[in-house]
């Protein structure tokens, strides 16, 4: 049983697109986050949501919306798609707010 | 916001030797400090955490120790092997947890054999 999944876990797509990356958390825990891990490794936070409430909204570009329909789900639409915006991004749960956190297996998007 | 420091970017320690990655934070009321480690191509995996009431923690050949004073902290690995090859990051809550973890930027570590 995967803890924390991410689907999908390769995306190219063109500059211009919109396209959508799903968690899904099966452990029970109140809190999701969406880190970006840029060509460097650095990994930082977008989104933080605390049982389906944004809790953390870093200075991330408005054309990144999250959306957490129930505690379990923290998905990340992305409109109009740069080349900047490719990275791997991570889903990560914590039963507590920033204690713990158990990480998805990552969604690589590639923009060309 | 916190801000999370560390060092060195790169270490490479031969096998059998130990190696020792260094992080400062800039929050005074942060109280919990994991180390991830993170093979290529995989997620970032906890290997040991620290909360702020205590100074030091081991788990086996792992062990990380807590400045509160100074604002540092370290991750020890004895007696190190190819499977440590990997990069660690440390990180940071934030008082109140609010800002979720802060990371650092990393440490390479090579293991020669």
């Amino acid at each position: 049983d995967t803890a924390v999944s991410q689907t999908p876990k390769y995306l190219v797509t063109q500059m211009g697109n919109d396209k959508s990356i799903k968690c899904e958390q099966n452990l029970g825990h109140d809190t999701m986050y969406w880190y970006k891990q840029d060509s460097k490794k650095f990994l930082k936070i977008m989104f933080s949501y605390n049982n389906k409430e944004l809790i953390i909204n870093e200075t991330v570009p408005n054309r990144f919306s999250p959306k957490s329909p129930d505690k379990a789900h923290l998905n990340l639409h992305i409109n109009s798609l740069e080349l900047g915006d490719s990275a791997v991004y991570f889903c990560a749960s914590s039963q507590e707010k920033g204690y713990g956190y158990t990480f998805g297996s990552g969604t690589r998007l590639t923009v060309v | 916001g916190e801000n999370v420091e560390q060092h060195p970017s790169t270490l490479s320690v031969q096998e059998g030797d130990s190696a020792v990655i260094k992080c400062t934070y800039s929050d005074s009321a942060s109280n919990y400090f994991p180390w991830y480690k993170q093979e290529l191509g995989k997620r970032p995996q906890l290997i040991i955490d620290i909360r702020s009431n205590v100074g030091e923690k081991k788990d086996q050949r792992i062990a990380v120790t807590l400045n509160k004073t100074a604002k540092h902290f370290s991750l020890h690995i004895t007696e190190t092997q190819p499977e440590d090859s990997a990069v660690y990051f440390c990180a940071a809550r934030g008082g109140g947890g609010a800002d979720g973890l802060t990371f650092g930027k990393g440490t390479h570590l090579i293991i020669q054999p």
